[in-house]
């Protein structure tokens, strides 16, 4: 199993709609979580971080953190055709006996206008 | 404030060859990242340096390494390149002191290397 899980994608959304994307991690005692969003030809970008259980909102992001059920989420309310990229889940993970962060293969978002 | 820089961002080397790829870290954060991204295997992390020691290495071979300087500047170098070496290497870094605090790490814009 791999540490952190995402679908691959392509998701198409239509312009508006919500948009929901999801990861999964294996790790029990990961305690940080990132959604880094990623431009073709580009760098990623952090969106939001998340440490807690329950719900935390930026704007039209919210990111959904569920310790139990080991899987964070990000929704994108209104969604713009500007938000059709890769989006990227990063856990921190102890592997081998270290701390690092560990990042999903990233879900790839389609606006449709 | 002025982000994290990578240099150079673009590089076509020989196989066998070597590169040397270097990054400069937000001022104030101590720790920098390197990671590898391709197509197929995505964003895979190389290795991290604090304070010029490496406290974290993933699982890549001997010929990547890296070091970091007192100023917190680090440099990476790929030796006796191979054609699978092809790919963008994200620099990041974190203000993470030695306790880890999950802080957040943040992106250069990369070096896209070609091996051909």
């Amino acid at each position: 199993q791999k540490e952190v899980e995402q679908n691959s994608g392509p998701l198409s959304v239509p312009e508006g709609a919500i948009a929901s994307l999801n990861c999964t991690y294996s790790d029990r005692v990961s305690q940080s979580f990132f959604w880094y969003r990623q431009y073709s030809g580009k760098s990623p970008e952090l969106i939001m971080s998340i440490y807690s259980n329950g719900d935390k909102e930026d704007g039209r992001f919210t990111a959904q953190l569920n310790k139990a059920s080991q899987y964070v989420s990000l929704l994108i309310r209104d969604s713009q055709p500007s938000d059709s990229a890769t989006y990227l889940c990063a856990v921190n993970a102890r592997i081998q006996g270290a701390q690092k962060l560990v990042f999903g293969q990233g879900t790839r978002l389609t606006i449709n206008p | 404030k002025a982000g994290v820089t990578q240099t150079p961002r673009y590089l076509i080397k020989t196989r066998g060859q070597q590169v040397t790829l270097s990054c400069s870290p937000i001022s104030g954060h101590r720790s920098v990242s390197w990671y590898q991204q391709t197509p197929g295997q995505g964003l895979q992390f190389l290795f991290e340096y604090f304070s010029e020691t490496q406290r974290n290495k993933g699982n890549f071979p001997g010929r990547f390494s890296g070091r970091q300087f007192s100023n917190s500047r680090s440099e990476m170098n790929v030796s006796t390149l191979e054609l699978g070496d092809s790919a963008l290497y994200l620099c990041a870094s974190s203000p993470r002191d030695r306790g880890y605090s999950g802080n957040t790490i943040y992106f250069g814009e990369g070096s896209w290397l070609t091996v051909v």
